[in-house]
C-alpha cells in the first residue's frame, strides 16, 4: 500500500527564518512520482513541484528547495527566507503516472512577521 | 488559460436531499479527479476518469456517490439521500495524462454542508 507521512502538524516561524517541511513516503512501486501542493487560505492547492523515482537531484526554485532521498523515502521541502505569503497548509503528495495522488496530512505553517 | 472551475463554491443541503457538484477541467486536459477533503485531513480520491469513462471509481465511499463525464470533458458529481458525514470540500482536479506529464491542477472546490 502507499502512503505518505508528514509528522509535523504545524510549524511556526518568524519571517527571514529557514523552514523544513519532512515527508517520508511508503510505496512498492519502482517508478512513483512525489508531489508537493500548497493550500493557501484562500482553499485552492497550488501545484509545486513534481519528481519522479529515477530522479534523485535536488531542485531549486527560487527561496524554495527539495531534497528527495530514496535511501530514507523522504522528499523534503525548504523554505529559504521565510515570508508572511508562505503561510498555507502544504501537502506532500505520491502516485503512479495517472492514477489518483495519495496525500499527506498536510503541514500548516504560520509565517510572523 | 482558464484553470479548474467548480460550481457552485458552497452548497448548503439538508439530510437526505440530493445535490451535484459540477467540474470544468482545464481544456485538452484528458485525465479528471475527483477528491474530497474533510478539515483538517488531505484529500481523499473518490474517482478517475480518462476521457469519458471512470478508470478508478475505487475511492466512493458507498452506492449514494456517482460520478459522470459523458462527453469527456465536464464532469458533474452526485450525491443521494445526502448524510450529515458527506460534508466537506470536494476538490476537482485535470491532468493532461498522454503529454509526459501527470500533474493535477485542481480547483477551487465546492464546500458542501449537510445540515
Amino acid at each position: 500500500a502507499q502512503k505518505v507521512t508528514q509528522a509535523q502538524t504545524e510549524i511556526s516561524v518568524v519571517e527571514k527564518e529557514d523552514v523544513t517541511l519532512d515527508c517520508v513516503y511508503e510505496t512498492r512501486d519502482t517508478t512513483y512520482y512525489l508531489f508537493w501542493y500548497k493550500q493557501p487560505p484562500s482553499g485552492e492547492l497550488v501545484f509545486l513541484i513534481r519528481r519522479n523515482s529515477f530522479d534523485e537531484q535536488n531542485e531549486i526554485s527560487g527561496r524554495y528547495s527539495w531534497n528527495f532521498q530514496k535511501s530514507t523515502s523522504s522528499f523534503n521541502f525548504t523554505i529559504t527566507a521565510s515570508q508572511v505569503v508562505d503561510s498555507a497548509v502544504y501537502f506532500c503528495a505520491l502516485n503512479q503516472a495517472g492514477t489518483a495522488l495519495i496525500f499527506g496530512k498536510g503541514t500548516t505553517l504560520s509565517v510572523s512577521s | 488559460g482558464a484553470g479548474v472551475s467548480q460550481t457552485p463554491s458552497n452548497k448548503v443541503t439538508e439530510k437526505g436531499k440530493y445535490v451535484e457538484l459540477r467540474c470544468d477541467p482545464i481544456s485538452g486536459h484528458t485525465a479528471l479527479y475527483w477528491y474530497r477533503q474533510s478539515l483538517g485531513q488531505g484529500p481523499e480520491f473518490l474517482i478517475y476518469f480518462q476521457g469519458t469513462g471512470a478508470a478508478d471509481d475505487s475511492g466512493l465511499p458507498n452506492d449514494r456517490f456517482f460520478a459522470v463525464r459523458p462527453e469527456g470533458s465536464v464532469s458533474t458529481l452526485k450525491i443521494q439521500r445526502t448524510e450529515r458525514g458527506d460534508s466537506a470540500v470536494y476538490l476537482c482536479a485535470s491532468s493532461p495524462i498522454g503529454q509526459g506529464h501527470n500533474e493535477q491542477f485542481f480547483g477551487p472546490g465546492t464546500r458542501l454542508t449537510v445540515l
